[in-house]
């Protein structure tokens, strides 16, 4: 099956700075890669996703690089805010439609310092 | 348009009690996913259900767990004689449904204690 890792699990940064988060899998035939984002007491909420025939989208101030020959896929924040302090969970899947396929990382907590 | 909706979202139980967990699914949703998540881990896929069906069981331990998704009401995860390694937070998530290029929507959880 697939295995999902990610580094770091913790993570601070000063107001202003960039975050970045990475994740590996193991599973070749994993072509979607979502990210959450759970805030404290609240469910994980998507983020951003990509696929595996492109190599990078952004939205705003996030953007999801993957390297499908490597094996990773990165979540990178610009311009962090504190409100981007959360637990950030990357997850990887065979297709978009398969949710009970759906693996995630051990999660990522992000600490913004105002 | 209401989210994914979970209750109770804290629940405490005895050991050897029984714990059921409900959600109702976002409108218009027809598949239920719920997940297992243990502290400062990732989320564990446990079962997938339709109205009526159980698609995916993979996930779920054999003994005293089980899972339902009637055709009125709210999906119900129950769990038998709780042991304190039950304690976890268990997230349930809707999609439209497969083949629409559906994504998942999470609950905020319930946060199940053995006491």
């Amino acid at each position: 099956g697939e295995n999902v890792e990610q580094h770091p699990s913790t993570l601070s940064v000063q107001e202003g700075d960039s975050a970045v988060i990475k994740c590996t899998y193991s599973d070749s035939a994993s072509n979607y890669f979502p990210w959450y984002k759970q805030e404290l007491g609240k469910g994980p909420q998507l983020i951003i996703d990509i696929r595996s025939n492109v190599g990078e989208k952004k939205d705003q101030r996030i953007a999801v690089t993957l390297n499908k020959t490597a094996k990773h896929f990165s979540l990178h924040i610009t311009e962090t805010q504190p409100e981007d302090s959360a637990v950030y969970f990357c997850a990887a899947a065979e297709d978009q439609t398969g949710a009970n396929n759906l693996f995630f990382g051990t999660g990522t907590r992000l600490t913004v310092i105002p | 348009n209401a989210g994914v909706m979970q209750n109770p979202r804290h629940l405490v139980r005895r050991r050897g009690q029984e714990a059921r967990l409900r959600c109702s699914p976002m409108k218009g949703h027809s598949h239920v996913y719920w997940y297992r998540q243990l502290p400062e881990e990732g989320l564990k896929f446990m079962v997938y259900l339709q109205k009526e069906n159980i698609i995916d069981e993979s996930g779920m331990p054999k003994e005293r767990f089980s899972a339902e998704f009637p055709k009125e009401g709210p999906s119900i995860l129950r769990i038998q004689q709780v042991v304190r390694g039950d304690s976890a937070a268990y997230f349930c998530a809707s999609s439209p449904p497969r083949g629409v290029g559906e994504k998942l929507f999470f609950g905020s959880g319930t946060q199940l204690s053995v006491l």
